[in-house]
């Protein structure tokens, strides 16, 4: 089955960190451009950065407001995508997703497969 | 950063009812405008890519429009699955955004 698997989620104190994982299942990862996204409990979604493909050399964008603590990174042997997450702030809760783009008429399109999301709680 | 103001933030609907949601970008974003549906506790679905391309296994009871800064999405005739929040997003530049959600609840 063609899916997305998120993990590495809990609880973690202000100013720590925490790598979250993504195994994709049933296709190659490294053909797909990525995008993790969030959402605060009660709140809307949040783009929070982007991993292009291989052919593109995995080079990434993310929100500004991350200010550069966030990093994505991909394992090819694993299927697999990462979020790199540091000096984590309490108004970082959030579930996290792992998403899917796909490519269709020359452009890079988001968000044809969802991951279920893994919640990260920032807090003392 | 572009803008996505989406209207109504919740509108009350009953079976059957055609509804419309609004999405509006802050500068133009051509066609790169996604449709998302999110029901509570569960991971969104993608709906609509391109502004109006339907992905596939979405019904054709949903239909998305507009070009440039405006935007709409169409429930034709509202089903009980329908009730659910509903976002637009823009990825024509970085960062890209998401409107504010539109929340459609039985009337």
């Amino acid at each position: 089955e063609v899916q997305l698997v998120e993990s590495g989620g809990g609880l973690v104190q202000p100013g720590g960190s925490l790598r979250l994982s993504c195994v994709a299942s049933d296709f190659t990862l490294s053909d797909h451009y990525m995008n993790w996204m969030r959402q605060a409990p009660g709140k809307g979604l949040e783009w929070v950065g982007r991993s292009r493909n291989k052919p593109k050399g995995y080079t990434a964008e993310y929100a500004a407001s991350l200010e550069g603590r966030f990093t994505i990174s991909r394992d090819d042997s694993k299927n697999s995508l990462y979020l790199h997450m540091n000096s984590l702030r309490p108004e970082d809760t959030a579930v996290y997703f792992c998403v899917r783009d796909f490519y269709v008429n020359s452009v890079w399109h988001p968000c044809d497969l969802w991951g279920r999301g893994t919640q990260v709680t920032v807090s003392s | 950063d572009v803008q996505m103001t989406q209207s109504p933030s919740s509108l009350s609907a009953s079976v059957g009812d055609r509804v419309t949601i609004t999405c509006r970008a802050s500068q133009g974003v051509t066609n790169r405008l996604a449709w998302f549906q999110q029901k509570p506790g569960k991971a969104p679905q993608s709906l609509i890519y391109a502004a109006s391309s339907l992905h596939s296994g979405v019904p054709s009871k949903f239909s998305g429009s507009g070009s440039g800064t405006d935007f709409t999405l169409t429930i034709s005739s509202l089903q009980p699955e329908d009730f659910a929040t509903y976002y637009c997003q823009q990825y024509k530049t970085y960062p890209f955004t998401f409107g504010g959600g539109t929340k459609v609840e039985f009337k």
